[in-house]
């Protein structure tokens, strides 16, 4: 199936510093989608982009749909204790897919 | 508007015993999915449906079924529970393929 590289794999930062991670892929998304998972909780979608190039914020969050369509960016900036979690990357791929592919994640710690 | 609900939140089973995992959402949702997530791994989707009486495999389907007899509901059924399968067990729901996937809290199963 289709694989996601999502990076880094987890990151230490300290409060108030800006946070960015990246998924790429050797293949066409079609749909781009941002999820934060707290600990014991399901992932909540944060952010979806579905247009090359596309640009969309949430609050602090901002993620980015490639141009390539090959990748996706997330920034959080201003980091606050509360942005601790994993946040997972997931993708529609081109064609006839009806499945996401999910990133294994990236694990951020904010540090006060 | 409780979006995607799960039970039971925990279980308990030994090996070779069957048990139910329910899934219902109220948002009128096509598409339903059920994924499994291992400790410290991303998801992977075990079965979907794009409507009621329609289902199919995902990546790791087997010692699973399903079944989707109305557009709310969505049970996921371990006929002969094994070690293996031991993880927590994520439904969703989406509009359509591309669209962003609202997740339900969870069910921790343990498998002895």
């Amino acid at each position: 199936g289709q694989q996601l590289n999502q990076s880094p794999q987890s990151m230490f930062i300290q409060e108030g510093e800006d946070v960015s991670m990246n998924c790429t892929s050797s293949s066409i998304f079609n749909t781009w989608l941002w999820y934060k998972q707290d600990p014991g909780e399901g992932p909540v979608l944060l952010i979806a982009l579905y247009k090359a190039g596309e640009l969309t914020s949430n609050g602090r969050l901002t993620a980015q749909f490639g141009i390539t369509r090959k990748d996706s960016f997330l920034n959080i900036s201003a980091s606050i204790p509360s942005d601790v979690g994993i946040y997972f990357c997931a993708g529609l791929p081109s064609g006839s897919a009806r499945q996401l592919t999910f990133g294994s994640g990236t694990q951020l710690t904010v540090l006060p | 508007n409780a979006g995607v609900t799960q039970t039971p939140k925990f279980r308990i089973l030994k090996i070779g015993q069957s048990m139910t995992l329910q899934c219902t959402q109220d948002m009128n949702h096509n598409y339903m999915y059920w994924y499994r997530q291992d400790p410290g791994m991303g998801l992977k989707l075990i079965y979907y449906s794009v409507g009621a009486g329609i289902t199919d495999k995902g990546e790791v389907p087997n010692g699973y079924n399903v079944s989707r007899s109305t557009t709310e509901d969505f049970p996921l059924r371990l006929e002969l529970a094994a070690p293996s399968q031991t993880s927590v067990y994520f439904c969703a729901s989406s509009y359509s393929s591309g669209a962003g996937q609202y997740f339900g809290p969870g069910t921790r199963l343990t498998v002895t």
